[in-house]
């Protein structure tokens, strides 16, 4: 079955600290990779997104994930995060273009000063 | 640009009555929009995909009858939560694809549905 995994739930890190955020994907074939991120009560905003090419996307605010075909997984990254990128992030992946994507379960952020 | 606009933010209901929610594509043509639910700190989860001019479809376990979804134009889908219960309550978020090299999902900010 085709299935998201985000293996943190909560990760607490210092301002200025660099973040990884973990996402495996299990799909028949390589899908489309996403990732995004919700404030509270907002909806979602797309970070970045990994179609084919480069396995190195950059995205806003300073965002970057890789994409690891022999660990199945699309690592968020930033090098130095800042108090405003407390919020909730959700990978996602889906198939061919226009489809639904499936969600991880997702990963609390939180940044201490 | 690829802007969703949901409507309303949020609402609350009494019991057995019903609500319809409004996804709107603002800048784009969207024949396909997804509504998913999503359940306090919960992931999110596809209801059902709605298409414009012809039938949604429905992910296993959701009722048909209870969430109707109605994709009148290119620009807009609807969901209405009939005779809604204290367990409809959720945040529900919809979503509509742009294609090509801009291609991403985009999502509204959402309505949180309150059944007293």
């Amino acid at each position: 079955a085709q299935s998201v995994t985000q293996p943190d739930i909560h990760i607490t890190v210092s301002e200025g600290a660099s973040l990884e955020l973990r996402c495996n994907y299990s799909y028949g074939a390589t899908p489309y990779l996403f990732w995004y991120v919700q404030s509270p009560g907002q909806g979602l905003q797309l970070l970045l997104k990994y179609f084919s090419g480069d396995t190195l996307v950059q995205g806003i605010k300073g965002f970057e994930a890789e994409f690891k075909r022999s660990q199945s997984s699309f690592n968020l990254r930033k090098p130095s995060v800042h108090w405003s990128d407390a919020a909730e992030y959700f990978c996602a992946a889906g198939g061919q273009a226009g489809t639904a994507l499936i969600f991880g379960k997702g990963t609390t952020l939180s940044v201490s000063s | 640009g690829a802007v969703v606009s949901q409507h309303p933010s949020w609402v609350i209901c009494k019991s057995g009555t019903s609500v319809k929610i409004e996804c709107r594509s603002l800048d784009f043509q969207a024949t396909t929009m997804f509504w998913y639910r999503q359940f306090p700190k919960q992931s999110l989860m596809l209801m059902a995909t709605s298409n414009e001019g012809s039938k949604a479809t429905y992910e296993q376990g959701v009722e048909k009858d209870k969430f109707l979804i109605n994709h009148a134009s290119l620009t807009l889908s609807t969901l209405t939560v009939t005779s809604a219960h204290p367990e409809d309550s959720s945040f529900y978020i919809c979503s509509a694809p742009t294609l090509g090299q801009g291609e991403a999902l985009h999502f509204g900010n959402g309505t949180r549905l309150t059944v007293t």
